[in-house]
């Protein structure tokens, strides 16, 4: 079956880089990895996505292994509001989400 | 933030009895879903819809039916609610099919049934 895995938790200082990194080790050829994060009960909020290639926007880096079967997530300058549960995860052909059990980041002052 | 207005944001209904979540967007995408998040499982796929009255199941369906009617709405509706469907149910949307669109979700929908 197809599965992703993440740590469950992590800590990191306050204006350091939170590297988060995930498994996806049965990802297929077309099937891109997406992070998101939730914040308390709110809805997922989209943070980045790629399929081989390294990417960055505003929010975040990603870093895809060249073998595609892990990635990391890179917030490079962490503030407390980054406080969240991170997801990673894919989509089959299906629109079914690989998801991830997701990691709880807390960012201390 | 992408537009999206689920409603009712929380809801305790009985059991047997049916419950119908709105999801209205304005973004004008092509494709929504409805998905369900319980501890342990993360998110799983309920319905999904690829355009007005074309729809298909996910891998969660059963128990639950949906309609779209406008491009702006998805319905999902629970025929006879029963307490293993009290969940936080998402629902998303995405310009095509196309794998590497961003999925836009919305704020969620908490529904116990007792």
């Amino acid at each position: 079956d197809a599965k992703t895995t993440q740590p469950p938790s992590m800590d990191c200082a306050e204006g350091r880089a939170a590297n988060l990194p995930c498994n996806h080790s049965t990802i297929s050829g077309n099937e891109y990895v997406y992070w998101y994060r939730q914040i308390h009960s709110q809805g997922p909020q989209y943070i980045i996505h790629g399929l081989k290639n390294n990417e960055t926007n505003e929010m975040a880096s990603l870093i895809i292994t060249e073998d595609r079967k892990s990635s990391t997530l890179i917030l490079p300058h962490a503030t407390l509001r980054d406080t969240a549960v991170y997801y990673c995860f894919t989509m089959d052909s299906n629109y079914q989400l690989i998801w991830g059990a997701g990691t709880k980041l807390i960012i201390k002052p | 933030d992408a537009g999206i207005t689920q409603s009712p944001r929380h809801k305790v209904t009985e059991t047997g009895t049916p419950v119908t979540l709105r999801c209205h967007q304005t973004e004008n995408h092509r494709y929504m879903y409805w998905y369900r998040q319980d501890p342990g499982h993360g998110l799983r796929l309920i319905h999904y819809s690829y355009g007005v009255k074309d729809t298909d199941k996910g891998e969660v369906s059963d128990g639950y039916s949906v309609s779209r009617s406008k491009t702006e709405d998805f319905l999902l509706t629970l025929e006879s609610a029963t307490s293993s469907q009290t969940s936080v149910y998402f629902c998303a949307i995405s310009e095509s099919a196309y794998t590497g669109n961003t999925i836009y979700f919305g704020e969620g929908s908490w529904l116990t049934v007792v």
